[in-house]
């Protein structure tokens, strides 16, 4: 099925900075989705985007889909604590269209 | 989150045996899925379900098999468990196919086999 890299695999910043992780592929994605799962949690959907060069904003989140929609990035403006765990993205590409293929995540840890 | 509950929330299981896990949910959504999440690989589908009695495979799909005889109702059965086969099971609900309002994830059954 589609492949989706997730960069960086792990990421620490202290509380206050800003955080992003990026998503890519080879090929042309139709969409993309975004969950966050906390620690001993379950994934929890964050954000789908459509449009090449698609931006969206929830509070601290922006969301990026690139021109060539073979992008995507999750930019967090000052980062809390309460931002800890594994933001994943994930696409409906491939064979199929039922199923979501998820990239491999980044773990983000916010240091008080 | 409401609407989607998974059953056992922990299981630990000898090699060889056959376990089953549930997945029950309560919105009435026609799509259904199992996935693992094991460290380094991220999440893997392994069996979906678009209807009652419609199945088809995932990416890691051997050793498993699913049935859904009631919407609100899909198993996951690992014919006989191995240790490979550890692991935190998700089970995800979905209104349309290709997801527009994103999956909706039950809160996991971790499996241990032995």
């Amino acid at each position: 099925g589609q492949q989706v890299m997730q960069i960086p695999q792990y990421q620490h910043v202290q509380e206050g900075e800003d955080f992003t992780t990026y998503c890519n592929s080879s090929t042309t994605l139709s969409n993309i989705q975004w969950y966050k799962q906390r620690p001993g949690g379950h994934p929890v959907f964050l954000i789908q985007l459509v449009k090449s060069g698609e931006v969206k904003k929830q509070k601290r989140l922006t969301f990026q889909f690139g021109e060539a929609k073979k992008n995507s990035s999750l930019h967090i403006t000052a980062t809390q604590t309460t931002d800890v765990g594994t933001y994943f993205c994930a696409d409906n590409s491939g064979a199929g269209s039922y199923q979501l293929t998820f990239g491999k995540g980044t773990k983000l840890s916010v240091i008080p | 989150d409401a609407g989607i509950t998974q059953s056992p929330r922990h299981k630990v299981t000898e090699t060889g045996t056959p376990v089953t896990l549930r997945c029950h949910q309560t919105e009435n959504h026609r799509y259904m899925y199992w996935y693992r999440q094991d460290p380094g690989h991220g999440l893997r589908l392994i069996h979906y379900s678009y209807g009652v009695k419609d199945t088809d495979k995932g990416e890691v799909s051997d050793g498993y098999s699913v049935s859904r005889s009631k919407t609100e109702d899909f198993l996951l059965t690992l014919e006989s468990a191995t240790s490979s086969q550890t692991s935190v099971y998700f089970c995800a609900i979905s209104e349309f196919g290709t997801g527009e309002t994103g999956y909706t994830f039950g809160s996991g059954t971790r499996l241990t086999v032995v």
